[in-house]
């Protein structure tokens, strides 16, 4: 299973954009890099995800290198909504086709400052 | 449109007692899991549900036994509760597809005594 490094704590400014950095090294070719969020003790929100091109949605974009051994996580306008742990996986087919289990470590805990 | 609905949000046990924590999804998915997260920690799988009527262990099951009751329903169940397993319960839900994401629930706060 390919691990991701995360580091454990971020600041940014409100308003500022947020970047997020994770290390997966040891990703296969066909595994997805996905991002969830948890705020506060509610349960983990999906983010975004992808495979080997940038992604954008309503809430964040997605820059994976070239090598797709890293990528970041975007958050263009940062509010204090945004303060929260961001877990970075990548996705390992485990039980069959169309179940597939999420391995979270530990995040990075980012609090948006005003 | 509720999503994944867990219950109860706070329980607390004493040690040898038994419980269940109950998941129901609305999402018409396949797919659902049990995950536990300690202060600090990410979240570690319990136990999945590929389908109806399968089962099968996650990274940390000692303890745990699990029941799929019908499509929308997975149970958890602690037989006899160890102060170890006071932990925050989420459960998760997958949809057809292999790019969709997982659906969390909001948690059981599970305190053993």
């Amino acid at each position: 299973d390919a691990k991701t490094t995360q580091p454990p704590s971020m600041d940014c400014a409100e308003g500022r954009a947020a970047n997020l950095p994770c290390n997966h090294s040891t990703i296969s070719g066909n595994e997805y890099v996905y991002w969830y969020r948890q705020i506060h003790s509610q349960g983990p929100q999906y983010i975004i995800h992808g495979l080997k091109n940038n992604e954008t949605n309503e809430m964040a974009s997605l820059i994976i290198t070239e090598d797709r051994k890293s990528s970041t996580l975007i958050l263009p306008h940062a509010t204090l909504r945004d303060t929260a742990v961001y877990y970075c996986i990548v996705r390992v087919p485990r039980g069959g086709a169309g179940s597939y289990q999420l391995t979270f470590g530990k995040g990075t805990k980012l609090s948006v400052i005003p | 449109n509720a999503g994944v609905t867990q219950t109860p949000k706070f329980q607390v046990l004493k040690t040898g007692q038994s419980m269940t924590l109950q998941c129901a999804q609305d999402m018409n998915h396949n797919s659902m899991y049990w995950y536990r997260q300690d202060p600090g920690m990410g979240l570690r799988l319990i136990y999945y549900s590929a389908s109806e009527g399968t089962t099968d262990k996650g990274e940390v099951p000692n303890g745990y036994n699990v029941s799929r009751l019908n499509k929308r329903e997975f149970s958890l169940r602690l037989e006899s509760a160890a102060p170890s397993q006071t932990s925050v319960y989420f459960c998760a839900s997958l949809g057809g597809g292999v790019l969709q994401p997982q659906h969390f629930g909001d948690g059981t706060r599970l305190s053993i005594l």
